[in-house]
């Protein structure tokens, strides 16, 4: 079964140094992953996607990601943190194959703390 | 565009008593789902919809039931709260025309419900 495991509840950094969230998946094929940013009392957005046309993928407010398959890793990176990024983080992917039904299931979040 | 409306955002019901949670969408996508986060946790699907007059259950669907009799609205229906319900409840909505399994989806702001 198609899963994913962030493997920090709670990261903390300083703003302007460089964020790390972590995500493993496991899948027996190509997996749909996703980055989701949930601010305090507010609903998600999207960051980013793997759409499998390349591994470095680019998202919103400088966030990136990239897809490892030989250590089957979907980590999320920003080069420098900003107070604004304080928030929780969900890694996503979708279970079901080849149809416009998402079956998405989510990670248990990583927290990050932002201080001045 | 609105983009994905809920209301009410904040509800207290008592043990028993019935309410429905709406959502609606003006961006004319085919999908909607209906998502409940507990907690410290990710979402769990409760029902989603493929388009007008077609739902189906999700993960968690016991205790609920939906609807849709329209592109736009897809409202949720609690009979005989129970505190296990209590939770915060996200509607969301998605296109697909081919069904890639990498579509976004949009969510709306959440409401959060409280059964006592």
């Amino acid at each position: 079964a198609q899963s994913v495991t962030q493997l920090d509840s709670h990261v903390s950094v300083s703003e302007g140094t460089p964020v790390l969230l972590r995500c493993n998946y496991s899948s027996s094929y190509s997996p749909s992953l996703f980055w989701y940013v949930q601010h305090p009392n507010k609903g998600l957005q999207l960051l980013l996607k793997y759409t499998s046309a390349a591994t470095l993928v680019k998202g919103i407010n400088g966030f990136e990601a990239e897809f490892k398959k030989s250590e089957t890793s979907f980590h999320l990176t920003k080069p420098s943190a900003h107070m604004s990024d304080a928030a929780e983080y969900f890694c996503v992917v979708n279970v079901a194959r080849n149809t416009g039904f998402q079956k998405l299931v989510f990670g248990t979040g990583t927290r990050l703390l932002v201080s001045p | 565009n609105a983009g994905v409306t809920q209301t009410p955002k904040f509800r207290i019901l008592k043990i028993g008593q019935s309410m429905t949670l709406q959502c609606a969408q003006d961006m004319n996508h085919n999908y909607m789902y209906w998502y409940r986060q507990d907690p410290g946790m990710g979402l769990k699907l409760i029902y989603y919809s493929v388009g007008a007059g077609i739902t189906d259950k999700g993960e968690v669907p016991n205790g609920y039931n939906v609807s849709r009799s329209t592109t736009e609205d897809f409202p949720l229906r609690l009979e005989l709260a129970a505190p296990s319900q209590t939770s915060v409840y996200f509607c969301a909505s998605s296109y697909s025309s081919i069904g890639t399994g990498r579509e976004t989806q949009y969510f709306g702001p959440g409401t959060r419900l409280l059964v006592l």
